[in-house]
């Protein structure tokens, strides 16, 4: 069972280049999210999926946007990196809403450097 | 003001101690409440969850909630090397959907 799939693990990209890191559920979750964590500030929210079809900004949206492709795929896409998006991202999901009773199981992490 | 604050630590314990962790949060209407674990360059793991004030064990570990002062802890007893590791705590409410996490708390356990 593999769980959380992030893919790629690593990437290095230069200021202005886009990319997309891709993330899979194999759990039939309903809830996923995306999170970076950064030394010493934990983990920040990106944005969020309670449901197939719906997408919301968490605490730090801007410079990121997000799909929902189906009910096992959410990608996060960097249109135009910047220095401050280097970061560790980790896509995470939840069987419910996280906010209430729901268990997060996360993936490995994708680690982003932007030169 | 973050809302979920805990120390950074480092907290270091000998080997067999208890190892306490703290955790305050800033929103009343907060509802559940979480330890994950994280080791060094991996993800966080669940740890305990806790939704009542209260005591919560689950063999070595305890989870205590205080909704009154807004106050969670972390337990560990027989504290072992294997042990050491990043804690973060996490909180949560239906009206978010989401978990709001603290920047973590490093355990170091001394041999």
């Amino acid at each position: 069972n593999a769980g959380v799939t992030q893919t790629p693990k690593f990437q290095v990209l230069k200021t202005g280049q886009s990319m997309t890191l891709q993330c899979a559920q194999d759990m039939n979750h309903n809830s996923m999210y995306w999170y970076r964590q950064d030394p010493g500030m934990g983990l920040r929210l990106i944005y969020y999926s309670a449901s197939e079809g719906t997408t919301d900004k968490g605490e730090v949206p801007n410079g990121y946007n997000v799909s929902r492709l189906n009910k096992r795929e959410f990608s996060l896409r960097l249109e135009s990196a910047a220095p401050s998006q280097t970061s560790v991202y980790f896509c995470a999901s939840s069987g419910g809403l996280a906010g209430g009773t729901g268990e997060l199981f996360f993936g490995e992490g994708s680690r982003l450097t932007v030169l | 003001q973050k809302e979920v604050e805990q120390n950074s630590g480092p907290l270091s314990v000998p080997e067999g101690a208890i190892a306490s962790l703290n955790c305050t949060y800033s929103d009343r209407g907060s509802q559940s409440f979480f330890w994950y674990r994280q080791y060094s360059g991996k993800s966080p793991e669940l740890i305990m969850f806790i939704y009542s004030n209260g005591d919560k064990e689950d063999g070595r570990f305890t989870a205590q909630l205080n909704k009154a002062s807004q106050y969670v802890s972390l337990l560990i007893r027989d504290s072992q090397p294997s042990d050491s590791a990043t804690y973060l705590c996490a909180v949560g409410d239906t009206g978010r959907r989401a978990l709001t996490f603290g920047s973590g708390t490093r355990l170091q356990v001394q041999p």
